[in-house]
Formats: C-alpha cells, structure tokens, sequence
C-alpha cells in the first residue's frame, strides 16, 4: 500500500520561529509536491521537486524553502514563520512519468501566533 | 496561465440519489489530463477519477463518471447512488503534465440519510 508521510499532523509555533515539515514516501516517487490548502482557495502550490537536490518553484514560494536531499523526503522550511501562513499544508508524491496522480498525505496543520 | 473553476461551494444529496458536481477550466493546453479528487473530513486526499484529453470517451470508476466537453472546457463529476462515505470534499484538479497540477476552490458534498 502506498504511503506518503507527513511527520507532525497538526504544529503551533510564534511568529518570526523557523518551521520544518517533513515529508517522506515509500514508493519511489521521482515528483514530490508541497501544496497549502485553504478555505474557498483549493490547493495551491508551493514548490515540487521532480529528482535529488532539484526544486521548482511553484505558484507562491515567497516566504518558503525545500529541501530534498534523499529521493523519499521533502521538507517543507518557513524561515520566519508569519500569522498569514497559518494554513494546512500537504506533501504528495507522483511518478516520473504516469499521467500525474498524486498520492497525497493526512497534512499538516500549521497555526503561526 | 491555467485556471479551474468550481463554481458549486457547497452541495447536498440524498442517499441512493445521483448528483452532479460542475467545474470548467481554461487553458491553450492541446493535451492534458483532468482529475478529481476526494478529501474525506479529517482524511487524506484520493484520486477519484482520471480522463486524458485525448480520449473521448467518458471516463467511469463504478459509481463515478464524467461528462467530459473539451469544446466546452467543462468537467463534470456524476455520482449515483450516492453513498454516506461519498460525503467530502472534491477537487477538480487539472495538468497540463505531471508535474505542474492546478486544483480548483472545491466542492463540499454532504450526502444526506
């Protein structure tokens, strides 16, 4: 069964702390995908990576990092965490080459005070 | 720039009945898949159904189908017999590849006993 792990499901951090949320899959995936969910906006991506050590930005990186340095994790890094990027976010993970189905995880809840 | 429009927020549905959920998208793509996805409350996100632009035939996963008019740039999902589990979000998700997926605002289905 396929798996994509979100490591803390729901965080509460201050403003201005540096946040990390970790993802890892263990299906080999060559794509993984940040995506910020909130109310009455959908998903929106933040960044994806498509192999080792390469990222893309995506539709609203400002304020956000990744890093992916082994092929199974994906870690998503709020430098300074602001009250405007308190939201649910979710990690997926694709195939290099299918027809894009994305494997999503249970999401982080993040709230920035 | 692609975009996805859900224009229904929210929808109910009777047990055992069918329903429509409607979403139009809007690019100068030739060739792209369409999703959608369900997200159950406080659970993660599956794909529900997937269609190539290439094709024309309707897709069907069992209870699930869609109408697909590519003229049109319309995707709708039917879901008959409604089901208590079929309660969730849905996201019409569209990609011009795998690895740039444009989801719309979403629609929440509440099937009712």
């Amino acid at each position: 069964d396929v798996k994509v792990t979100q490591s803390s499901r729901y965080l509460v951090k201050r403003t201005g702390e540096k946040v990390f949320l970790e993802c890892v899959q263990d299906m080999d995936h060559e794509n993984m995908f940040w995506y910020r969910q909130d109310p009455g906006l959908g998903l929106r991506l933040i960044y994806f990576s498509y192999d080792v050590k390469m990222k893309e930005k995506g539709d609203i990186p400002e304020g956000y990092s990744v890093s992916r340095e082994k092929k199974e994790r994906f870690s998503l890094i709020l430098e300074s965490a602001s009250t405007n990027q308190t939201s649910m976010y979710l990690c997926a993970s694709s195939l290099g080459s299918n027809t894009g189905e994305l494997f999503f995880g249970e999401g982080s809840r993040l709230t920035v005070l | 720039a692609q975009t996805v429009t859900q224009s229904q927020p929210e929808m109910s549905v009777q047990e055992a009945e069918t329903v429509t959920l409607s979403c139009t998208y809007d690019t100068s793509e030739s060739n792209y898949y369409l999703f959608w996805y369900k997200q159950p409350p406080s659970r993660q996100m599956i794909l529900v159904i997937r269609q190539e632009a290439y094709k024309q035939q309707n897709a069907t996963e069992n209870r699930f189908s869609v109408n697909f008019q590519k003229a049109a740039k319309s995707f709708s999902l039917k879901i008959s017999d409604s089901q208590l589990g079929d309660t969730a979000m849905y996201f019409c998700a569209f990609g011009p590849s795998y690895q740039k997926v444009t989801f719309g605002t979403g629609t929440k289905l509440q099937v009712i006993p």
